[in-house]
C-alpha cells in the first residue's frame, strides 16, 4: 500500500533563505506527485505536477524535483518571504489514479 | 482559471440532521471528489465521481452519499450527522484520467460543526 511521508513536520526560517521540503513513497508505481499549498482554513492550491517520467518542474522561485526510483520528492523555495507561510502537501497518483496525500509541512517565514 | 465553489464556508447542525454540501466546477471536469481533513489525519476521501451519476467510494464512506446528477455539481450528504462528522469538509474537481499531467483544483472548504 502507497505511503507518503513529509519531513520535517514543521519548519520555521528567517526571511530570505533557500529551503527544501521532502516528500518521500513507498511504491515507485506512480502517475504523478503533485505539490499544493494550503493557508489556514482554506482549500488548497495547486503548485506543481511532475509527470512520472519527468525529473522536475519550476515556477517562480518553486522548484520541485522527482527521483521515482528511490521514492523522493523535495521542493525548493528559493529567497523565502513572509507570503510562503503556508502547508506544503505533496500527493502521489497511484496506479489506480487515486491521490495518496502526506500529512504536510507547516512552513512558517520570519519577517 | 478554474473555479470550484463550495456553497458554505461555515455550517453549523444538529446530530441527527440530514446535511447537504454543495459543490460546482465551471472547468468541465469529469472527476469530481469529496474529502475531509482533520488534524493529525490528512486529507481522506469519502467519494468521487468520473461521470454524471457514477460515484466510487473511497476510504472513508461510511455515515455519507453522493449525488452527481449534472456534470458540473457534485453533492455530499451526511444523511444523519453524528459529531464526529465535524470536520473540513474539500471538494476537488479534475479532468478525466488520462490526463494524468492536470491536477485537481480544490474550493475553499466547508467547516462543518455538529452540535
Amino acid at each position: 500500500k502507497q505511503e507518503v511521508t513529509q519531513i520535517p513536520a514543521a519548519l520555521s526560517v528567517p526571511e530570505g533563505e533557500n529551503l527544501v521540503l521532502n516528500c518521500s513513497f513507498t511504491d515507485s508505481a506512480i502517475y504523478n506527485l503533485q505539490w499544493f499549498r494550503q493557508d489556514p482554513g482554506k482549500g488548497l492550491t495547486s503548485l506543481l505536477l511532475i509527470q512520472s517520467s519527468q525529473r522536475e518542474q519550476t515556477s517562480g522561485r518553486l522548484n520541485a524535483s522527482l527521483d521515482k526510483s528511490s521514492g523522493r520528492s523535495t521542493l525548493y523555495i528559493a529567497a523565502s518571504q513572509p507570503g510562503d507561510s503556508a502547508t506544503y502537501l505533496c500527493a502521489v497518483m497511484d496506479s489506480n489514479y487515486q491521490l495518496i496525500w502526506g500529512a504536510g509541512t507547516k512552513l512558517i517565514i520570519k519577517p | 482559471d478554474v473555479k470550484v465553489t463550495q456553497s458554505s464556508r461555515y455550517l453549523v447542525k444538529r446530530t441527527g440532521e440530514k446535511v447537504f454540501l454543495e459543490c460546482v466546477q465551471d472547468m468541465d471536469h469529469e472527476n469530481m471528489f469529496w474529502y475531509r481533513q482533520d488534524p493529525g489525519l490528512g486529507l481522506r476521501l469519502i467519494y468521487f465521481s468520473y461521470d454524471v451519476k457514477m460515484k466510487e467510494k473511497g476510504d472513508i464512506p461510511e455515515g455519507y452519499s453522493v449525488s452527481r446528477e449534472k456534470k458540473e455539481r457534485f453533492s455530499l450528504i451526511l444523511e444523519s450527522a453524528s459529531t464526529n462528522q465535524t470536520s473540513m469538509y474539500l471538494c476537488a474537481s479534475s479532468f478525466s484520467w488520462g490526463f494524468s499531467n492536470q491536477p485537481q483544483h480544490f474550493g475553499d472548504g466547508t467547516r462543518l460543526s455538529i452540535l
